[in-house]
């Protein structure tokens, strides 16, 4: 139980377009959802919280136009990179919360984004 | 905010164990976590421990935890080559669910 997939798993983008990444609870309801972003060598950096129904409390220095973030429904959150640059490639990776257990986060497999 | 701390690398021989530290800072979390991170993959949660628990073991492994100093370990009795990935500490800051990552360990293991 307690499955988060990802998709797309990798996407290569040019400058200037943008990129919608989506995350799934496949096995129970997140009300929840997290969006991080792993750099190089380094930890995870929580981008913001989406709510499902509510708008995505983004975390400060994160630019809530450029990462768009949508929860639609109990088992769907979208992160969409807006106008990408290359400076944002990196390793994006979503998790979620089961509403009706603790306040475990499982998350899924990442999204390697390059933008050439 | 939350500070955890983690080594950054740990190498180790197959069938010893390896002993995985983290301190943090706040010490009114609930639950602290581990999760590893294979190469190119997401995380995956490994194994977790209440606050008001010393110890928690799971097959191989074995969390430590000491509330007055702060301090997480985690242990992979045993380890083998199929061990090898990044591990990383995860504790709540106080009132809240969400987890301060440490910057992960990098476990290598080596025949």
């Amino acid at each position: 139980g307690a499955v988060v997939s990802q998709h797309p798993s990798r996407v290569i983008c040019k400058s200037g377009t943008s990129v919608k990444i989506e995350c799934r609870s496949l096995d129970f309801q997140a009300t929840t959802m997290f969006w991080y972003r792993q750099f190089p060598k380094k930890s995870l950096m929580l981008m913001a919280t989406s709510n499902e129904g509510s708008k995505a409390t983004y975390e400060q220095g994160v630019e809530k136009d450029k990462f768009l973030i949508n929860h639609a429904s109990l088992t769907l959150s979208t992160l969409t990179v807006t106008s990408a640059h290359p400076e944002d490639s990196s390793f994006y990776i979503c998790s979620a919360k089961d509403r009706g257990l603790d306040d475990t986060q499982y998350f899924g497999p990442g999204t390697r984004l390059t933008v050439l | 905010g939350e500070d955890v701390e983690q080594s950054l690398f740990l190498s180790v021989r197959e069938g010893d164990s390896s002993v995985i530290n983290c301190t943090y800072t706040d010490s009114s979390s609930t639950y602290l976590y581990w999760y590893k991170q294979e190469p190119g993959a997401g995380l995956q949660l490994l194994t977790y421990i209440f606050s008001n628990m010393d110890m928690k073991q799971d097959q191989r492994l074995t969390v430590l935890l000491n509330k007055k100093d702060k301090h997480l370990s985690l242990r992979i009795a045993d380890t083998q080559t199929g061990d090898s990935a990044i591990y990383f500490c995860a504790v709540p800051s106080g009132g809240s669910y969400i987890p301060t990552f440490g910057r992960g360990t990098s476990l290598i293991v080596h025949p």
